[in-house]
């Protein structure tokens, strides 16, 4: 079955550690996304990649950081930089721009829950 | 700027009966698209129906159906013969010029038995 898949699902962290949340798809997606939604809240995009390699900011990426060395793979490192962490997290893929698809639905893993400790 | 306004924070809705959310959103780009997604209490995110700006007829996907109106920049989600599964977060987003999703805030529905 093709899919997303995040890894925990729910986390704890202490203050000023470290984290990093696993984002895998199978989908053969080019791009992939990274999302934080606060309770009652739309999502809000942290970072984004089109392509292996590259990445790029979101609205909220202060405090945050990813890497994108495998396509299939889009790991979000929470820093201790980032003073409100608590949120869940949402990791999304889409086909990309590349062959110019309008439709560009985005799927979406079952998310990791953050708590800071 | 680009927004997407969703300005029912709740709603209850009797089961078997119709409902529609309501999303506004403002841009200045002639191509656009339009998405509802669900969200359930488990926190997933369920794509159910898009609307491409250039597309004429409003798009349906069985018991969803979309009301694109371009002139009032609207895009309602209709939902049919609603059942107790439906109780769940839905969102409206926006695809924007660069091909990111714009979000809304959400509604959230019960469906009551």
């Amino acid at each position: 079955d093709g899919g997303i898949t995040q890894s925990p699902k729910y986390l704890f962290r202490k203050e000023g550690q470290n984290v990093t949340l696993s984002c895998e798809q199978n989908l053969n997606h080019d791009a992939m996304y990274w999302y934080r939604q606060d309770p009652g809240q739309g999502l809000r995009l942290i970072y984004y990649s089109q392509i292996v390699n590259d990445f790029q900011k979101g609205d909220i990426a202060e405090g945050y950081s990813v890497s994108r060395e495998k396509k299939e793979s889009f790991p979000l490192t929470v820093t201790s930089a980032q003073k409100n962490p608590t949120a869940f997290y949402l990791c999304a893929s889409s086909r990309g721009l590349a062959g110019g698809y309008s439709y560009n639905e985005q799927f979406f893993g079952p998310g990791t829950r953050l708590t800071v400790l | 700027a680009q927004k997407i306004t969703q300005t029912q924070p709740g709603m209850f809705v009797q089961e078997k009966e119709a409902v529609t959310l309501d999303c506004t959103y403002d841009t200045s780009d002639q191509s656009y698209g339009l998405f509802w997604y669900k969200q359930p209490s488990s926190g997933e995110m369920i794509f159910l129906i898009y609307q491409g700006s250039y597309d004429e007829q409003n798009a349906t996907e069985g018991r969803y159906s979309l009301n694109f109106q371009k002139a009032r920049k609207s895009a309602n989600l209709v939902i049919s013969a609603s059942q107790l599964g439906d109780s769940a977060m839905y969102f409206c987003a926006m695809r924007d010029s660069n091909y990111q999703l714009i979000w809304g805030a959400g509604t959230k529905l019960i469906i009551k038995p």
